[in-house]
C-alpha cells in the first residue's frame, strides 16, 4: 500500500504568517490528493481536492499544489480561526489513506 | 442540501459487535459512494472502507478485513457499518463520509458516532 507522510507534525506561527505543510506519497498518485481541516471536537472539512482545487466556500488564503508524490498546502496569511489539524488524503485507489496530520496553532 | 445523520453513541463490551447507521437526506444513497472513517481519541483519521461505484463492490481496508461489514438499505437511504470482535483499541468516533461527485474525497461527513469498548 502507498504510505502518506506529512511534515511538520506540528507548527506554531504568528497571525499573518505564511504557513506551508508538506504531504508526501510513497508512490505516485498523480493529483488524487485532498486536504482536510479538523478543528478540535469538530468534523473534518474538505479544503482542497485534486491537489489544487479549492472547495467551494473555502477562503482563498488556502491553496494547494503538487503532483506525483509531493504536495503542499499553503495558508498565505494565518488567521486565528485556522487553528486546527490538517490532513492530506490520497484517493486514486483503495486504500484511501490519510496522512498523520499537522497540528497548527498560533504563536 | 445533503445531510448525513448518524446513530447515537454506543458502549460495548470486548468481543461484542456494533452497528452504526448513517441516513442520507437530500440525495439518494444510490447517487453517492459511502465510506467510513474512524478516529480514535487524540489520533488521526483512518479510512475503513467504502463503496466502489465502478464495480459495484465495497472495498475494505486490509486492517479490518473479516471484521467489518458495510451495507446499504436503498429503500431508506441508510448506510450501515458493522464491526465485530470489538476490542478496546476500537474505541473511536466513527464517521460516514461521501461526495456527491462519487470521487473518493469527502465533502460530506456525518457528525460521528462514538463507540466505546470497555469491560
Amino acid at each position: 500500500d502507498i504510505q502518506m507522510t506529512q511534515s511538520p507534525s506540528s507548527l506554531s506561527a504568528s497571525v499573518g504568517d505564511r504557513v506551508t505543510i508538506t504531504c508526501r506519497a510513497s508512490q505516485g498518485i498523480s493529483n488524487y490528493l485532498a486536504w482536510y481541516q479538523q478543528k478540535p471536537g469538530k468534523v473534518p472539512k474538505l479544503l482542497i481536492y485534486a491537489a489544487s482545487t479549492l472547495q467551494s466556500g473555502v477562503p482563498s488564503r488556502f491553496s494547494g499544489s503538487g503532483s506525483g508524490t509531493d504536495f503542499t498546502l499553503t495558508i498565505s496569511s494565518l488567521q486565528p480561526e485556522d487553528v486546527a489539524t490538517y490532513y492530506c488524503q490520497k484517493y486514486n485507489s483503495a486504500p484511501c489513506t490519510f496522512g498523520p496530520g499537522t497540528k497548527v496553532d498560533i504563536k | 442540501q445533503v445531510q448525513l445523520v448518524q446513530s447515537g453513541a454506543e458502549v460495548k463490551k470486548p468481543g461484542a459487535s456494533v452497528k452504526v447507521s448513517c441516513k442520507v437526506s437530500g440525495y439518494t444513497l444510490t447517487e453517492l459512494s459511502m465510506h467510513w472513517v474512524r478516529q480514535a481519541p487524540g489520533k488521526g483519521l483512518e479510512w475503513m472502507g467504502g463503496f466502489d461505484p465502478e464495480d459495484g463492490e465495497t472495498i475494505y481496508a486490509q486492517k479490518f478485513q473479516g471484521r467489518v461489514t458495510m451495507t446499504e438499505d436503498t429503500s431508506t437511504d441508510t448506510a450501515y457499518m458493522e464491526l465485530s470482535s470489538l476490542r478496546s483499541e476500537d474505541t473511536a468516533v466513527y464517521y460516514c463520509a461521501t461526495s456527491v461527485t462519487t470521487s473518493w474525497y469527502f465533502d460530506l461527513w456525518g457528525r460521528g458516532t462514538l463507540v466505546t469498548v470497555s469491560s
